[in-house]
């Protein structure tokens, strides 16, 4: 079974840019979560979505969006990028259901921001 | 916040020595999970353990969960220099649907 897919794996964007990053989950999976991962701040929870619906949202300003496809691949974007917005994005599936449970990582979309 | 708290932030030890990492929360919880990252790659999942179990155990690896306390410990026994890694717990809070939150992990070096 082909694990989670995230492209791309690294991009380099510069101030007021805007990036979109993608997410394949696992075969049959209808879950996907986002975190963002910078030094010192650990993985911060961005978004969940569970059959192309919203389910869970973190503390993150608007530029910050998602969406899922029926075919539960998932997309984040973020606009007018910040220098703080360099960070490894990582994209988690999971077959969903009530209890997220154990997650399935991908390798993540390293974006530096210059 | 409602991230699990890791404990110690990092820790150093020699090959064949077992390491502790500690883990502390703050609300009610479904489950919490353990996870490892190789150098700012992806997370690989390591063990599961529910509101309702105490102890768990998967190979090397010992977890155990007190929920009066709010708090869970991974114990890695008999370690090796590829368990060089960070260390990350994972609460599932209970009501509703909800996310997995993850504390800032804990970075284990294993000299060899």
């Amino acid at each position: 079974k082909a694990g989670v897919t995230q492209t791309p794996r690294y991009l380099i964007k510069t101030r007021g840019q805007q990036v979109t990053l993608s997410c394949s989950p696992i075969s049959g999976h209808r879950s996907v979560s986002w975190y963002q991962q910078t030094p010192g701040q650990g993985l911060q929870f961005l978004f969940e979505y569970f059959s192309e619906t919203q389910r869970n949202k973190g503390n993150f300003p608007g530029r910050f969006s998602g969406r899922q496809f029926s075919n539960s691949r998932s997309e984040m974007n973020v606009s007018t990028l910040e220098l703080g917005d360099s960070a490894l994005y990582l994209c988690a599936s999971s077959p969903g259901g009530p209890r997220t449970g154990e997650l399935f990582f991908g390798e993540g979309s390293r974006l530096t921001v210059l | 916040s409602q991230q699990g708290e890791e404990d110690p932030q990092a820790l150093s030890i020699q090959e064949g020595e077992n390491a502790t990492m500690n883990c502390s929360y703050k609300t009610s919880i479904n489950n919490l999970q353990w996870y490892r990252q190789n150098s700012g790659r992806g997370l690989v999942h390591l063990i599961l353990i529910r509101s309702n179990e105490r102890e768990k155990h998967s190979g090397r690896l010992r977890v155990t969960l007190d929920t009066s306390k709010k708090s869970s410990s991974l114990l890695i026994t008999a370690s090796r220099a590829a368990d060089t890694a960070s260390y990350f717990c994972a609460t599932e809070f209970s009501g509703g649907y909800q996310k997995v939150t993850f504390g800032i992990g804990t970075k284990l070096q294993v000299i060899p």
